[in-house]
């Protein structure tokens, strides 16, 4: 079974630039997160998907921040415009069904951004 | 202010040698999970623990949950080069529902 995809790997962009990473999740799972992860630092919570609903985003600085589960399948996350504090590792995660407090989360390899 | 405390926060060690990471926090968690993650890969799940005092055992691996479930600990007997990785906490408060919270991480490496 494939694991959570997550393109491009890398992005390096200057400041004021927009970007967008790209996430599909384990087939069948419903639930999708994406997560921002500084140096040095667990994972941050930017949003949860249950299916197309986006039933999470409290901690999305929706001022430049954006993202969309059109089909309730794949994801997009958009930045516009970057700014340097952004440079992060961008996570995506799904989990087979609402998620519970026992749930795993399979998380995708990341897309590392870097703003220059 | 970090929900979920882990110590310490690097950790180098010898081949063979015993060691124990913390996770502590001040809130309750209605279950605590441990993560490893290694370069340019997402974190993997190792252990979910939902009870109190639970202890469970993976291979070399023990976590236990505090019997408040405030706090975890992770302990590695006879540490091995294939264990080297960062080593997270999360947990899910008993207030804020699905929402995982992790902590910052241990930095393991385990020297041959």
């Amino acid at each position: 079974e494939a694991g959570v995809v997550q393109s491009p790997r890398y992005k390096i962009i200057e400041k004021k630039q927009p970007v967008a990473f790209w996430c599909n999740p384990i087939s069948g799972h419903n639930t999708l997160y994406w997560y921002r992860q500084n140096l040095g630092q667990g994972p941050e919570l930017l949003i949860r998907y249950e299916n197309e609903e986006a039933v999470d985003d409290s901690q999305l600085p929706k001022d430049r921040f954006s993202a969309e589960r059109l089909k309730g399948v794949d994801s997009t996350l958009k930045i516009q415009p970057a700014e340097l504090g952004d440079s992060a590792v961008y996570l995506c995660a799904s989990s087979p069904r609402l998620a519970g407090v026992t749930d795993t989360q399979y998380f995708g390899p990341g897309t590392r951004l870097t703003v220059l | 202010t970090q929900l979920l405390e882990q110590s310490p926060q690097f950790l180098s060690i010898q081949e063979g040698e015993n060691l124990t990471v913390y996770c502590n926090s001040s809130s309750v968690f209605s279950s605590l999970q441990w993560y490893r993650q290694e370069p340019g890969e997402g974190p993997v799940l190792l252990v979910t623990v939902v009870t109190g005092g639970e202890v469970k055992k993976l291979k070399r691996l023990t976590f236990q949950f505090g019997d408040a479930r405030k706090d975890s600990s992770l302990h590695i007997t006879a540490a091995q080069p294939g264990d080297t990785g960062l080593y997270l906490c999360a947990g899910h408060m008993a207030t804020s529902g699905s929402r995982l919270t992790f902590g910052e991480g241990t930095q393991l490496t385990v020297n041959p």
